[in-house]
């Protein structure tokens, strides 16, 4: 089971920045926040991951509070390839990992 | 340049046929997966293969067999197709290096329909 809490949905305007974010108020020490995304009929997208620092690449940032018990997804510019289903997974960092998928964020980026 | 292939896209079929779905990867990667995405859009883990030892979601009919020929390849044979099993099916691999992020690599889909 999902063990992560998402906003169904959200919008944001073309070149603003999005903020989409997650709880995972029982998230376990050695347990890493993973974010996926789904463009319609496409295969996941794996976009970035962390710990406990925030962590930032190409495509987004990831910002984990001390506690870890939630975090947020940014995407600087939105652009309107990025209108897609975010998924956020919380599981350990080793050997035979099996993504569980909640029912994630459908973001809509408007012009 | 494909990295994780699926064949076929699209398969329709009807009830009770066997059929099989396969998936590729050219990433190397020592670890691969199958996905089940119902009408409602929720994915699930169906199997995980690494190094011939098979894990699977205790939830997966055992009409569900995978079958790995060698590392690059997981395919997923199904038995007795039923109504219920149409779905999109995703294959995913990844790498389990201890350390290392396990970002896992999706293929494009099957999207299976029984009639």
């Amino acid at each position: 089971d999902a063990k992560t809490t998402q906003p169904p949905s959200m919008d944001c305007a073309e070149g603003r920045a999005a903020n989409l974010p997650c709880n995972h108020s029982t998230i376990s020490g050695n347990e890493y926040v993973y974010w996926y995304r789904q463009i319609h009929s496409q295969g996941p997208q794996y976009i970035i991951h962390g710990l406990k620092n925030n962590e930032t690449n190409e495509m987004a940032s990831l910002i984990i509070t001390e506690d870890r018990k939630s975090s947020t997804l940014i995407l600087p510019h939105a652009t309107l390839r990025d209108t897609a289903v975010y998924y956020c997974i919380v599981r350990p960092n080793n050997a035979g990992n099996m993504l569980t998928f909640g029912g994630g964020t459908r973001l809509m980026v408007k012009p | 340049d494909t990295a994780v292939s699926q064949t076929p896209k699209y398969l329709v079929t009807q009830m009770g046929n066997d059929k099989s779905i396969k998936c590729e990867q050219n990433l190397g990667h020592d670890t691969m997966y199958w996905y089940k995405q119902d009408s409602k859009k929720f994915l699930k883990i169906m199997f995980s293969y690494n190094n011939k030892e098979l894990i699977i979601n205790e939830t997966v009919p055992n009409r569900f067999s995978p079958k790995s020929p060698d590392k690059a390849h997981l395919n997923l044979h199904i038995n007795s197709l039923e109504l219920g099993d149409s779905a999109v099916y995703f294959c995913a691999s990844s790498q389990l290096t201890s350390g290392r992020r396990n970002e896992q690599f999706f293929g494009p889909g099957t999207r299976l329909t029984v009639l």
